[in-house]
């Protein structure tokens, strides 16, 4: 069975890095494309990017500059930076696994979550 | 982007009384090549993360009653849920994943009325 766990620091003060880890166990880590994804207080959803299987990250145009996603497939591990963050940046983190195959692309597998709270 | 839109905002339905979310997508959704539609919806309850419920805009994920379905294609998109139980009471999304940035409609509350 399939399952993300992720972490990272909870409380940030503006203008520093935001770090996040998501681990995965149970199935092979080559082929998915892993995705970070982030909700803001009672808000919706915003895709982040996401990083596939060749290691080729795409951003949303509207972080690109502050983002980064990587992998570490020696651990089945990928990862999140967010550099810069605001108040703005405030909401929980998911990471997810987007599917190969029939189910290309969509997210059938989430993490937990991870309230990040950026305050002065 | 594309831009994804959803109604109602929110609806309540009596239990074992159908229920139905819009989606509309600023551009199509349909591929031509494999005549596929990029969209899926996802369930949100509270404290918890989405849940796949349905891809390629009418594909049941594995283990989700049949009470759900969807339908549609190109721009204009619909969840059903024929008859409402108290676990489906949450937040439903529609994605579109044609193109990246792969954008989340605003969401549809659901409640029991």
């Amino acid at each position: 069975q399939v399952q993300l766990q992720q972490w990272g620091a909870g409380l940030l003060k503006p203008s520093e890095t935001l770090s996040l880890t998501c681990a995965v166990y149970g199935g092979s880590f080559s082929g998915y494309y892993w995705t970070w994804i982030r909700q803001p207080p009672g808000k919706g959803l915003e895709w982040i990017g996401e990083i596939n299987h060749s290691e080729s990250a795409d951003y949303n145009p509207s972080l690109k500059s502050r983002v980064t996603i990587s992998v570490d497939t020696s651990k089945n591990q990928f990862s999140l930076k967010l550099s810069s963050v605001t108040a703005a940046d405030t909401a929980v983190y998911y990471c997810g696994r987007g599917e190969m195959g029939s189910r290309q692309l969509v997210l059938a597998y989430w993490g937990q979550g991870t309230l990040v709270t950026v305050s002065s | 982007d594309i831009v994804m839109t959803q109604s109602p905002d929110s609806l309540a339905v009596s239990l074992g009384e159908r229920a139905t979310i819009n989606c509309k997508s600023s551009h199509s959704l349909l591929y031509s090549t494999n005549n596929k539609n990029y969209l899926a919806w996802y369930q949100q309850k509270p404290g918890q993360p989405p849940k796949l419920l349905i891809y390629w805009a009418s594909t049941r994920e594995s283990g989700v009653p049949d009470r759900f379905s969807g339908s549609g294609s190109a721009t204009d998109f619909s969840l059903t849920i024929s008859s409402l139980q108290a676990e489906d009471v949450a937040v439903y999304y529609c994605q579109q994943y044609f193109i990246t940035p792969r954008t989340f409609g605003p969401g549809t509350k659901v409640d029991v009325k």
